[in-house]
């Protein structure tokens, strides 16, 4: 069946310093691709997207890149700073239905 | 406005009692899910509804019964709470038929703390 595999956590790293986190998947056909955050407290929220192999989602610094050849959507941003402590998920929508898959989730801490 | 709104935020009961969380989505979408997650932030889908009809039914104890009277409301209600129902339910909502390109829109959760 589909899912999701992604870094496991905690990761920490100093203010400024280069992020990746990975993330592959399993999934018939050529499904859509997220990584949601979820700051403290708050529920989950769309970071980026993509829909189709080689697009790249981009927004707030961060970027993934779909790649079907390793099925993989690694999340990266050049310089990270305080505020983007939180958990990422990694995640996928399938083919048909309305079924989400969820990767365990990577808790990112960054330290002045 | 809040697009997917959870009620209540905080919960905390004893065992054996009985509760609901109530969720509402005003984004006119058609497909609603109810989503479980633990203390390690690992999320669990227990249910989804399609414009009022069960679509997605995990393996969820059935002490927890979802109810959707209309396709903009997604009730959840759960019986006889153990110490194990002790999580942070997340109600979120997507449009109809988007299994691509489509995504979630998650409330900010209810915590249930069963003592």
């Amino acid at each position: 069946g589909d899912s999701v595999t992604q870094m496991e956590g905690p990761v920490t790293l100093s203010e400024e310093a280069f992020l990746t986190i990975n993330c592959t998947y399993t999934a018939t056909g050529y499904p859509s691709l997220f990584w949601y955050v979820q700051y403290p407290g708050e529920g989950l929220q769309l970071l980026l997207k993509a829909t189709k192999a080689d697009d790249k989602g981009s927004n707030k610094g961060f970027e993934a890149t779909y790649r079907k050849e390793t099925t993989s959507f690694h999340l990266e941003k050049g310089s990270v700073q305080v505020s983007d402590s939180a958990v990422y998920f990694c995640a996928l929508s399938a083919l048909t239905g309305n079924q989400f898959y969820f990767g365990t989730g990577t808790s990112l801490t960054v330290i002045p | 406005d809040t697009a997917v709104s959870q009620t209540p935020k905080y919960l905390v009961t004893q065992m054996g009692n009985d509760k609901s969380i109530k969720c509402e989505q005003n984004l006119g979408h058609d497909t609603m899910y109810w989503y479980k997650q633990d203390s390690k932030k690992f999320l669990k889908i227990m249910f989804s509804y399609n414009n009022k009809e069960l679509i997605i039914n995990e393996t969820v104890p059935n002490r927890f019964s979802p109810k959707s009277p209309d396709k903009a409301h997604l009730n959840l209600h759960i019986n006889s709470l153990e110490l194990g129902d002790s999580a942070v339910y997340f109600c979120a909502s997507s449009p109809r038929g988007q299994g691509i390109g489509g995504e979630l829109f998650f409330g900010e959760g209810s915590r249930l703390t069963v003592l």
